[in-house]
């Protein structure tokens, strides 16, 4: 199994460009998230989904959509790139959302928009 | 809403020490809590989950956590620290009304550097 995969590793947007990152998972899990990471604040929450068809808000989702049409993919898009987006972006999945089960993260996608 | 904070952005420990990185909760509603771990440059790793079965949970790497539900704590030890420990620790809560079981709320984050 490859896990969770991510790609770009590494992106530079230009301020009001649109771009698309991609994350694949290859362990028939149902659900899936995106979290931006930022020096002191830890992990914050996007968007999660909890299967295909179902997506839905998490902590911080204003400039993002995201959609889920595979059990596999789980694609996350900036409309209008902005210098706060600069982050790095870790894709997540796990089993299923009603347990506490172990989530696999990727490796993480490095963002800078300048 | 559930937060977890963690106590000491970084840490410094000699090889052999013991390691303590402290977690607090807050919960209104029994937490499932995790600790994950991050090396340079790579995803997050699970390191351990309370799940409430025993309060003390053993992970991977040496390292284990007590969950007290009396100080509201989950910190993270490990008797002898490795150089190979050197990363960033995150603390994590889910579950109940509030979140599913999936649904994280991480903390700041714990810079463990452990000096030879």
């Amino acid at each position: 199994n490859a896990g969770v995969t991510q790609t770009p590793k590494f992106q530079v947007l230009k301020t009001g460009q649109s771009m698309t990152l991609q994350c694949a998972q290859d362990m028939n899990h149902e659900y899936m998230s995106w979290y931006r990471q930022d020096p002191g604040m830890g992990l914050r929450l996007i968007h999660y989904s909890v299967g295909a068809g179902i997506t839905d808000q998490g902590e911080v989702p204003n400039g993002y959509n995201v959609s889920r049409s595979t059990t596999e993919d789980f694609p996350l898009r900036l409309l209008s790139a902005a210098p706060s987006q600069t982050s790095v972006y870790f894709c997540a999945s796990s089993y299923s959302e009603a347990r506490p089960y172990e989530q696999y993260f990727g490796p993480g996608t490095r963002l800078t928009v300048t | 809403a559930q937060s977890v904070t963690q106590l000491g952005s970084h840490v410094s420990v000699s090889e052999g020490a013991l390691v303590l990185l402290r977690c607090n909760y807050s919960s209104s509603v029994p937490p499932y809590l995790f600790w994950y771990v991050q090396y340079p440059n790579q995803g997050l790793q699970l390191l351990l989950k309370y799940t409430s079965a025993a309060t003390l949970v053993k992970g991977i790497n040496g390292f284990e956590a007590e969950f007290k539900k009396s100080e509201t704590s989950f910190h993270l030890t490990k008797p002898s620290a490795h150089m190979s420990d050197a990363a960033e620790y995150f603390c994590a809560v889910s579950g109940g009304r509030e979140t599913s079981g999936s649904r994280l709320t991480f903390g700041e984050g714990t810079q463990l550097t452990v000096n030879p």
